[in-house]
C-alpha cells in the first residue's frame, strides 16, 4: 500500500515562527497536494507539485510557500506564523495520470499558533 | 471554476439501515472522475468509491454504492446495513486532467446503536 507519511501529528508553534510541515511518501507518486482543512470549510487546495522542482498555487496560497527537491518529499512552509493558520494540514499523493484514482492521504498535522 | 455541494452538514442513521448522502457539482467539463472519502476519528481520509464520468454504470463496493446522474450533475452514496464503524465525516470530491481534486465541504456521519 501506498504510505503517505506526515512529519508531526500535532504541533504548536508561536506567532511569528517560520514552520515547516514535511510530506514523504513511498511509491513513486509523481503529484504531490496540500491541503488545510478547517471546520464547515472541508478541503481547500494550497498548494500541488506534478513533478520535482515544480510547484502551483492552489485556492489559498497567501501566507505558504512549499519545497519539492526530491521526487518523494513536500514541504510546506509557513513564513512567519499567524494565529488564522491554526488548523489541520493533509498531506496527498496521486500518480502522474491525471486525477483518475484519486489520491493518498497523510494522517494530516494539526498545527495551533499560539 | 468547479464547485462541489454537500448540502447536508450533518446526517444520523440508525444501525443496519440505509443512508444515503447528497453530493452535487458544477462543471463544464465532459470527462471528469469523482470519489467519495471517508475521514473516520483517526483523521486518515480513505478511499470509499470513484466513479468514471463516462461510465454510465453506478459505482458499488460491497455495502456502498453511488447513484451517478450525469446530467443533473449529482453523485449520492449510499451506506447499506450501516455499521458502528461508518461513523465518519464524508468527503464528495472532483476532479478532471491535470485539475486537483476539488472537495466539498463534507458531512458528518452518526450511527445510532
Amino acid at each position: 500500500d501506498v504510505k503517505v507519511t506526515q512529519s508531526s501529528r500535532y504541533l504548536v508553534k508561536r506567532t511569528g515562527e517560520k514552520v515547516f510541515l514535511e510530506c514523504v511518501q513511498d511509491m513513486d507518486h509523481e503529484n504531490m497536494f496540500w491541503y488545510r482543512q478547517d471546520p464547515g470549510l472541508g478541503l481547500r487546495l494550497i498548494y500541488f507539485s506534478y513533478d520535482v522542482k515544480m510547484k502551483e498555487k492552489g485556492d489559498i496560497p497567501e501566507g505558504y510557500s512549499v519545497s519539492r527537491e526530491k521526487k518523494e518529499r513536500f514541504s510546506l512552509i509557513l513564513e512567519s506564523a499567524s494565529t488564522n493558520q491554526t488548523s489541520m494540514y493533509l498531506c496527498a499523493s496521486g500518480l502522474g495520470s491525471g486525477q483518475r484514482h484519486g489520491y493518498t492521504f497523510g494522517s494530516g498535522t494539526r498545527l495551533t499558533v499560539v | 471554476a468547479q464547485t462541489v455541494t454537500q448540502s447536508q452538514p450533518e446526517m444520523s442513521v440508525q444501525e443496519a439501515e440505509t443512508v444515503t448522502l447528497s453530493c452535487t457539482y458544477d462543471t463544464s467539463e465532459s470527462d471528469y472522475y469523482l470519489f467519495w472519502y471517508k475521514q473516520p476519528p483517526s483523521r486518515q481520509m480513505i478511499l470509499v468509491i470513484r466513479q468514471e464520468a463516462y461510465k454510465q454504470q453506478n459505482a458499488t463496493e460491497n455495502r456502498f454504492s453511488v447513484n451517478f446522474q450525469k446530467a443533473a450533475k449529482s453523485f449520492s452514496l449510499k451506506i447499506s446495513d450501516s455499521q458502528l464503524g461508518d461513523a465518519a465525516m464524508y468527503f464528495c470530491a472532483w476532479g478532471s486532467g491535470n485539475t486537483p481534486l476539488v472537495f466539498g465541504k463534507g458531512t458528518r456521519l452518526s450511527v445510532i446503536a
